[in-house]
């Protein structure tokens, strides 16, 4: 069952915050976040490994709920760059590495 | 970081004819590889996931017989589109994991290749 990402699309000013949720119906192993810019390849931001974790990758920050079904990235004073399609690819079996991708969600930032 | 490329970047083929699709990870050996594809504003779609020597797994309602996909090396997936059609015009993207000095099993994307077909 592919992860319901939410909101679906946001436009932000610059220097905004933002954040973006990733709920599944099932337990996760783990999660994996990706930005996506129009005709290209995904890009990989940040993995998730266990429940409660957070991560930061300079102003992108990630979080797995203890529950581990749920996933939420924040992006806090977006820049330009960070305009893009983000998914969350989410892993339900440890050592199988097939990820599920999300539905999606397409971040728009205007100076 | 990991690098993927794939070749062609873009092909617009007729109808009836094959396609072949290269993966190759640059800078490590990719003991897993995986295939999507990729319809306009959607969602990336796992077609299948081949491993290095092995016979690929191909997800549910994904025709084996038309996408045919070869592992031939830790560093090399290939993809052939047979017989192609106008639906199976897409976006076709790989991705790679594997032992790295990271150890994790993130994937790493390709650039990815533009099929048309007429």
């Amino acid at each position: 069952q592919q992860p319901v990402q939410s909101p679906q699309a946001v436009i932000l000013r610059e220097g905004e915050d933002a954040v973006i949720n990733c709920s599944s119906s099932k337990a996760l192993y783990s999660v994996h976040w990706y930005r996506q810019k129009h005709g290209e390849a995904p890009v990989f931001l940040m993995i998730l490994l266990k429940g409660g974790e957070q991560k930061g990758h300079e102003k992108i920050s990630a979080s797995f709920n203890e529950k581990k079904q749920q996933s939420s990235l924040y992006l806090t004073a977006s820049q330009l760059s960070y305009s893009g399609t983000y998914f969350c690819g989410t892993d339900l079996n440890f050592g199988n590495e097939k990820l599920t991708f999300g539905t999606g969600t397409r971040l728009t930032i205007i100076p | 970081g990991a690098v993927v490329s794939q070749h062609p970047s873009r092909v617009i083929c007729k109808s009836g004819t094959s396609v072949k699709i290269e993966c190759r990870s640059l800078d490590f050996q990719a003991t897993t590889m995986f295939w999507y594809r990729q319809f306009p504003k959607q969602s990336l779609m796992l077609m299948a996931t081949s491993n290095e020597g092995s016979k690929a797994t191909y997800e549910q309602g994904v025709e084996k017989d038309k996408f045919l996909i070869n592992h031939a090396s830790l560093t090399l997936s290939t993809l052939t589109v047979t017989s192609a059609h106008p639906e199976d015009s897409s976006f076709y993207i790989c991705s790679a994991s594997g032992s790295r000095t990271s150890g994790t099993d993130t994937q790493y994307f390709g650039p990815g290749t533009r099929l048309t077909v007429l």
